[in-house]
């Protein structure tokens, strides 16, 4: 199984500043044939299910604000959050849909506001 | 509106068994495969299981395999997980969530998810 981390474990962001958060995959997840990674991203709030922000690496899921993007390729891949908005306080998890099965998931990095 | 909306769990003790259900609207539910996800508590997101669009395809990690079974009645737009032999780390909040694809092998994002139905196992 492909192993996902994630770093930092948590991080303190100034409203307004920038967020940024690493994920790894222990193995490509680059279909090159397709030149697609299969690599997602979720949001989830507390006590809410996730929900999907970011899918094909740096495709934004619908009504995704621009703030959030998507960005790497191969085994390393970045969520950037440029403007931390309130409502962004959230636990971040990535996912490679490469291998399968199983899906995996990052451990997920907290965000919270300083 | 587009929902998925889970139901079913409960408290069990070790070694029984639990359905969930798991009710679509609002979507062509018969296009899609379906996934179960869950969390248990204060931890991260595990892939438990997922059924084509129609019902052929089917894989379970490895950690459920024997034990549970998904499956789906796409005439009432609903799936279904049977969990036999509960175990402890069984605890969680079960999410059913749709794949990111329409028909086909499916892509094996999520792009919704059910609110959940919490199961617990304790004796």
């Amino acid at each position: 199984d492909i192993v996902m981390t994630q770093s930092p474990d948590s991080l303190a962001v100034s409203l307004g500043e920038r967020a940024t958060i690493n994920c790894k995959s222990s193995q490509s997840v680059l279909y090159s044939s397709k030149n697609k990674n299969y690599l997602a991203w979720y949001q989830q709030k507390p006590g809410q299910p996730p929900k999907l922000l970011i899918y094909w690496a740096s495709t934004r899921a619908s009504g995704v604000p621009d703030r959030f993007s998507g960005s790497g390729s191969g085994t390393d891949f970045i969520l950037t959050i440029s403007s931390l908005q309130a409502e962004d306080v959230a636990v971040y998890y990535c996912q490679q849909y490469y291998s399968i099965p199983p899906v995996t998931f990052g451990p997920g990095t907290k965000v919270d506001i300083k | 509106q587009v929902q998925l909306v889970e139901s079913g769990g409960g408290v069990v003790q070790p070694g029984r068994s639990l359905r969930l259900s798991c009710a679509a609207s609002g979507l062509n539910f018969r296009s899609y495969g379906m996934h179960w996800v869950r969390q248990a508590p204060g931890k991260g997101l595990e892939w438990v299981a997922v059924t084509a669009h129609d019902g052929t395809n089917k894989h379970y990690a490895d950690s459920v395999k024997g034990r549970f079974t998904i499956s789906r009645d796409n005439s009432k737009s609903t799936l279904f997980l049977q969990m036999t032999d509960l175990r402890d780390d069984d605890t969680a909040v079960y999410y059913c969530a749709k794949d990111g694809a329409v028909y086909g092998d499916g892509y094996w994002y999520f792009d919704l998810w059910g609110r959940g139905t919490r199961v617990t196992v304790s004796s």
